[in-house]
């Protein structure tokens, strides 16, 4: 089965740096890498997502690249704010006929003001 | 109405209880998912229902029972659970019925087994 490797497991920046959060995956069938933000005590948010056809995706400060090549993908934030604290989690499916989503670990990200 | 929602937000049980949870969405979405989540975890696949069939069951407990009463509502019947069972349990649902693609998690119900 599809396993998804996630670093750093805990980034910490300064506020108005860039963060980047890496992750890799095995299988090489997997066509669809979303990433999910979760502060703490609130449900998973998708922020962005990326699909196989696709190399690279923005939206404002998010902006998530894909080698699937080397099988990794990237999440990007730029001029990161204190509210961008959260645990981020990367995933990766084959979509289509396969409904799972296989998690990284998780990073936890912390912005200080 | 573009959430998930879920209740209730927090539930305490004894391990000879039996209590449901419910999970709710409005957007004709017709793939549904439970999740079991701990701390500091990534949330882990429990159950998944596509057009109101259970589509994948990730080899849980008994104890854990999942329901499509249609396509709006998801609930997940609880019984004879033990302590490490404590957990935030979350619901999503997909537009994609085939599944493995954007998923939209609900708030969760935050669970303690006493």
């Amino acid at each position: 089965g599809e396993n998804v490797e996630q670093h750093p497991s805990t980034l910490s920046v300064q506020e108005g740096d860039s963060a980047v959060i890496k992750c890799t995956y095995s299988d090489s069938a997997s066509n669809y890498f979303p990433w999910y933000k979760q502060e703490l005590g609130k449900r998973p948010q998708l922020i962005i997502d990326i699909r196989s056809n696709v190399g690279e995706k923005k939206d404002q400060r998010i902006a998530v690249t894909l080698n699937k090549t080397a099988k990794h993908f990237s999440l990007h934030i730029t001029e990161t704010q204190p509210e961008d604290s959260a645990v981020y989690f990367c995933a990766a499916s084959r979509g289509g006929s396969n409904y799972k989503l296989t998690f990284g670990k998780g990073t936890l990200l912390t912005v200080n003001p | 109405d573009t959430e998930v929602t879920q209740t209730p937000k927090h539930l305490v049980m004894g391990m000879t209880n039996k209590k449901s949870l419910k999970c709710e969405q409005h957007m004709g979405h017709r793939a549904m998912y439970w999740y079991k989540q701990k701390a500091k975890k990534p949330p882990e696949l429990m159950f998944v229902y596509s057009y109101e069939k259970l589509s994948i069951n990730e080899s849980v407990p008994s104890r854990f029972s999942p329901e499509c009463p249609n396509s709006s509502l998801l609930n997940l019947h609880l019984h004879a659970l033990q302590p490490e069972d404590s957990a935030l349990y979350l619901c999503a649902s997909s537009p994609s019925p085939s599944g493995g693609y954007e998923q939209y998690f609900g708030p969760g119900t935050r669970l303690t087994v006493t």
